[in-house]
């Protein structure tokens, strides 16, 4: 099983229109999770974390569900400019150091439609 | 005001080269890493450094070779450049560390490395 599983889309959706991802996790000790995005050919970049009471930032809410180890990521109102690839990120323990690394999923593609 | 920066910003070579990619961050921040992203836009991680000290070696051929001459630097050196090593290379850094273990945090990436060997 992948440490991080996301559904890779693509997602056509029309502007204005709600959209919603899931992710999933295996290690069930992971602590950190994060959403990232990245537009074609630009790095990642940090859109919001996930606590586990949830959280929202402006249109966008983030919800983390420990029991079932998946993150989802939901996006109001959606804009042209919310078009990039989204990815899931989740904090992995190194057993070796105790260090933690964060792995990626292979992120979910969304277009928005005008 | 470049936070993460990255040279050179292409890089196409042939195979069996010897290539660099350079990597600072003007952050302050305590650790950088190394991360590879293919064809299939997968992004996995390779190396991290926390104050110039090797804390992550993924599961990378040798002929990588990262060296931190200090903590806001961290460039790669590959050898014997292969075909299959052509992707895009990002630099990243952070700030959170606890206790003799480093936490992740928010990451910093550069703007990519496009290598390309032919």
């Amino acid at each position: 099983r992948k440490e991080v599983e996301q559904d890779p889309g693509p997602f056509n959706v029309p502007e204005g229109a709600t959209v919603a991802f899931n992710c999933t996790y295996s290690n069930s000790a992971s602590q950190s999770f994060f959403w990232y995005r990245q537009d074609c050919r630009k790095e990642p970049k940090l859109l919001m974390s996930v606590y586990s009471s949830g959280n929202e930032d402006g249109r966008f809410t983030a919800q983390l569900n420990r029991a079932s180890q998946y993150i989802s990521l939901l996006i109001r109102d959606s804009k042209l400019s919310d078009s990039a690839t989204y990815l899931c990120v989740v904090n992995i323990f190194e057993s070796n150091f105790g260090n933690e690394k964060l792995t990626f999923g292979t992120g979910t593609r969304l277009t928005i439609i005008p | 005001d470049t936070a993460v920066s990255q040279t050179p910003k292409y890089l196409v070579t042939q195979m069996g080269n010897d290539k660099s990619i350079k990597c600072e961050q003007n952050l302050g921040h305590d650790t950088m890493y190394w991360y590879k992203q293919d064809s299939k836009k997968f992004l996995k991680i390779m190396f991290s450094y926390n104050n110039k000290e090797l804390i992550i070696n993924e599961t990378v051929p040798n002929r990588f070779s990262p060296k931190s001459p200090d903590k806001a630097h961290l460039n790669l050196h590959i050898n014997s450049l292969e075909l299959g090593d052509s992707a895009v290379y990002f630099c990243a850094s952070s700030q959170e560390a606890r206790g003799g273990r480093v936490s992740p945090y928010e990451q910093y990436f550069g703007p990519g490395t496009r290598l390309t060997v032919t």
